[in-house]
């Protein structure tokens, strides 16, 4: 099945500094890829929906700014944390969707572990 | 705005027992999907239902679909502790490519 690479897995950063996020599709192209975000013992909450060549589309709340996504190519779509402070510390996971019509399905990286101190 | 839910949030059962996890969301929908999450751990695709009336079952899950009700089941039959994880369903909003999940279900099976 189709396989999205998210890395890094885990980040500890000072309060300040911007963090990086890289998500990518291994083995398919995918024009759109998901942000989500998840507190702990929470459900998912979708953050933007990046789409290959163009801007992201932020859901309602979420700063554009402080959360910028770049989808440069079809394998590659990141999310840069600008400026982190302690309440973005939170566990953020890419997702691309794979296949057309019936056999579409929404592959997940393995997520990303971020603590701002 | 298209609202996810589910029930329960949390349950716990003795293994060998069946139980029913409720998905309901408040507009219509093209699919929906039901997905598994480990501790500290991504999700991991279970089922996607494409119309009304859809089963599918794989080992001791099995999901249905009743897009007139708007509701969608994952029904566990005789669990075991290897099932005990967060279970979420989504749903794909017509028209448009987002996923929107529902609160999530801790399931935690007992030995």
């Amino acid at each position: 099945g189709a396989v999205v690479s998210q890395h890094p897995s885990w980040v500890i950063c000072k309060s300040g500094t911007s963090v990086k996020i890289e998500c990518r599709s291994l083995d398919f192209q995918a024009t759109t890829m998901f942000w989500y975000r998840q507190f702990p013992k929470q459900s998912l909450m979708l953050m933007a929906t990046s789409n290959e060549g163009s801007k992201a589309t932020y859901e309602q709340g979420v700063e554009k700014d402080k959360f910028l996504i770049n989808h440069a190519s079809l394998t590659l779509s990141t999310l840069t944390v600008t400026s982190a402070h302690p309440e973005d510390s939170s566990f953020y996971i890419c997702s691309a969707r794979a296949g057309t019509g019936g056999y579409e399905k929404l592959f997940f990286g393995s997520g990303t572990q971020l603590s701002v101190l | 705005e298209l609202k996810v839910e589910q029930n329960p949030l949390f349950l716990s059962m003795q293994e060998g027992k069946n139980y029913t996890i409720y998905c309901n969301y408040s507009t219509t929908s093209d699919r929906l999907y039901w997905y598994r999450q480990d501790p500290g751990k991504s999700l991991e695709s279970l089922f996607v239902l494409l119309s009304n009336g859809a089963v599918k079952q794989e080992g001791r899950l099995m999901a249905s679909l009743d897009t007139k009700a708007r509701l969608s089941t994952l029904h566990i039959t005789a669990a075991v502790h290897d099932l005990s994880a967060t279970y979420f369903c989504a749903v794909q909003t017509s028209g448009t490519y987002k996923y929107i999940f529902g609160t999530g279900t801790r399931l935690k099976v007992l030995a």
